[in-house]
């Protein structure tokens, strides 16, 4: 109940497309649905999050989708760059206490020139 | 910039010997948390402290302990290094709501 499953596990995407990398989890406590942007030999580092009062969050080319009752949300890159080649990590937590992030295993993007 | 270091950034080691990983934050923060890295499984939490001297366990837990003497510091110490401890480690705090990480520890272990 504590897992958060991401898929696809790679994603190669042509300069201009749109990537969507989707992720579901089953614990409803979760309020916090944060996704984090990874380069080679860097630290994650947060790229956009949503809470589930919403169901979309845009900021720039980067969209999150959020479907409470089916319990899945989603990030949609628009107009895809070879900058944005990356691993994407959607993580959900408990706000509160502790915040533990609960992470999916990752997706590998490679935007193709 | 999270105003987070990790030292060493690289380390190599052989089976059985102890090592200690250390994180160092300039921002105050009261919560920190130690993940590693491995292909596959994405960032799972080892430890987490919340305050000086108050630590608890994460879903990775065995084979390694935490100490936070200070606010700006806390260690991560493997007390007698395996192979299937090779992994990058990752040290995070956290600021309203969001956990912001350093730059990663490579840690092999021979």
């Amino acid at each position: 109940q504590q897992q958060v499953k991401q898929s696809p596990q790679s994603l190669i995407v042509q300069k201009g497309g749109i990537s969507i990398i989707n992720c579901a989890y089953e614990n409803t406590a979760f309020d916090y649905f944060p996704w984090y942007q990874q380069f080679p030999g860097k630290g994650p580092a947060l790229l956009i999050a949503i809470r589930p009062d919403v169901s979309e969050k845009k900021e720039g080319r980067f969209t999150i989708s959020f479907n409470k009752s089916a319990k899945q949300f989603s990030l949609h890159i628009m107009d895809s760059q070879p900058g944005d080649s990356a691993t994407y990590f959607c993580a959900a937590s408990m706000s509160g206490a502790t915040n533990k992030l609960i992470f999916g295993t990752g997706t590998l993007l490679a935007v193709q020139p | 910039d999270a105003g987070i270091t990790q030292s060493p950034r690289h380390k190599v080691t052989e089976t059985g010997t102890p090592v200690t990983l250390r994180c160092h934050q300039t921002e105050n923060h009261r919560y920190m948390y130690w993940y590693r890295q491995d292909p596959g499984h994405g960032l799972r939490l080892i430890h987490y402290s919340y305050g000086v001297k108050d630590t608890d366990k994460g879903e990775v837990s065995d084979g390694y302990s935490v100490s936070r003497s200070k606010t700006e510091d806390f260690l991560l110490t493997l007390e007698s290094a395996t192979s299937s401890q090779t992994s990058v480690y990752f040290c995070a705090t956290l600021r309203a709501d969001t956990q912001y990480f350093g730059p990663g520890t490579r840690l092999t272990v021979l």
